[in-house]
């Protein structure tokens, strides 16, 4: 089976900085993926990391360490639109599986 | 628009009966998802498609959730006889392979409720 543990909410002052953590365990993986959804919105996709080390995509950056079973997902100079929820996501690495599963996500709230 | 999309977006019914959701994904794409998700829980995999092959279905998945994707192109997921645990957002979401960039394009969902 698999698991996924984050953090369940976090709150950070606009322009601030927030790292968002991402535990799991797998039968298998093969890379670790982060998704946004706004509040009745859709899960849109950030980032993607296959191999160890850090991903910088704009204000967003996503680190992966596989020897820890270990990401994060660091958003810099936050805006009040980042409040969200974050989900990681791992893809299993089992019979060429290319479903994705979600963490149960990390509700950030950014105040001004 | 060239993203997926779903309908309806609403469905209220009443327990017991029978539910259809349709999912167009974006044009290209030979893999389609449907996920569930209910409030303040991250999307719970259900099933997926390459082409009209359905590849994989959860083990959670109750006999009574059944999806065709019959052309490869869009899909259907049917909730006979439902229930008041069924009331969630039903996502769709659809990506290209071959390979993986770990992305999904998820639609705006379905949300139905079951009174």
């Amino acid at each position: 089976g698999q698991s996924l543990e984050q953090p369940s909410e976090v709150t950070a002052v606009e322009g601030a900085i927030v790292q968002i953590n991402c535990t799991y365990q797998t039968s298998g993986f093969y890379g670790l993926s982060w998704y946004q959804q706004h509040d009745g919105g859709a899960p849109t996709f950030l980032s993607y990391n296959a191999l160890d080390g850090l991903e910088e995509t704009g204000r967003f950056s996503s680190f992966l360490s596989r020897s820890d079973s270990y990401g994060y997902l660091l958003l810099q100079e936050l805006q009040m639109k980042d409040s969200a929820s974050y989900f990681c996501a791992v893809r299993e690495g089992v019979d060429s599986s290319y479903k994705l599963i979600f963490g149960s996500g990390t509700r950030l709230l950014v105040r001004p | 628009d060239t993203g997926v999309s779903q309908d309806p977006r609403h469905k209220i019914t009443k327990r017991g009966q029978n539910v259809t959701f349709r999912c167009d994904p974006i044009s290209e794409h030979n893999r389609l998802y449907w996920y569930r998700q209910t409030l303040g829980q991250g999307p719970e995999f259900l099933t997926y498609f390459q082409n009209e092959a359905q590849l994989e279905k959860s083990r959670l998945l109750s006999d009574r959730f059944s999806a065709e994707r019959p052309k490869g192109s869009f899909s259907t997921l049917e909730i006979q006889r439902t229930e008041q645990g069924d009331s969630a957002m039903y996502l769709c979401a659809s990506s290209s392979g071959p390979g993986n960039t770990g992305e999904l394009f998820f639609g705006e969902g379905s949300r139905l409720t079951v009174l």
